[in-house]
């Protein structure tokens, strides 16, 4: 079985500050890994996935993730927060074969000016 | 494209009512889903279709029904709303990923209230 642990419920930074979001996995075989963004009132937009081809992965808006599997880790960073960061960001786990997302149960960024 | 579009956007419903949450989308995706969000608990997966004809379960399946007989469609019916199924909506699309792991396309949801 597989499960993803997302420490943090909410997590508040200065704008300007460095964005760290936690994420550990569980899986028995190699994951895909995945972080998603929720705007408020919004549906879910990709940031970026690990595809297993690097483990440092570059996404949108200026995020990144680090592949670690002796850590069984893919925490999400930016080094600058902006306002338009404030969001819920979720962590989510696939396998090869399966055809859904085990998610995390969210991180809600806060930005303060 | 839309993409994933879903209707209503908001919806309320009394206990023991039915009523069918749309889903559609137009890129022309073999595999939907649906998940429900609640606060503290991530999206769990309701039920799952890899493609018409073909449905599945998910992780939480107990009252909700599905069927597919398009490509482009996934309604998921709540047969007798209970207020446990108060919560957020979302379907899901997918497309094969070349030599890695495939991208899920979510619609913008459907808020659920059931008194």
């Amino acid at each position: 079985a597989q499960s993803v642990t997302q420490l943090g419920s909410h997590v508040s930074v200065s704008e300007g500050a460095l964005v760290l979001l936690r994420c550990n996995y569980s899986s028995s075989v190699p994951p895909y890994l995945f972080w998603y963004v929720q705007y408020p009132n919004q549906g879910l937009q990709l940031l970026l996935k690990y595809t297993s081809a690097a483990t440092l992965v570059k996404g949108i808006n200026g995020f990144e993730a680090e592949f670690k599997k002796s850590e069984t880790s893919f925490h999400l960073t930016k080094p600058s927060a902006h306002m338009s960061d404030a969001a819920e960001y979720f962590c989510a786990v696939s396998h090869t074969g399966r055809r859904a997302l085990t998610f995390g149960s969210g991180t809600r960024l806060q930005v303060q000016p | 494209n839309a993409g994933v579009t879903q209707t209503p956007k908001f919806q309320v419903l009394k206990t023991g009512q039915s009523m069918t949450l749309q889903c559609a989308q137009d890129m022309n995706h073999e595999y939907m889903s649906w998940y429900r969000q609640d606060p503290g608990m991530g999206l769990r997966l309701i039920h799952y279709s890899v493609g018409a004809g073909i449905t599945d379960q998910g992780e939480v399946p107990n009252g909700y029904n599905v069927s597919r007989s398009t490509t482009e469609d996934f309604p998921l019916r709540l047969l007798s709303a209970a207020p446990s199924q108060t919560s957020v909506y979302f379907c899901a699309s997918r497309t094969p990923g070349a030599g890695g792991p495939d991208t899920q396309y979510f619609g913008p949801g459907t808020r659920l209230t059931v008194l």
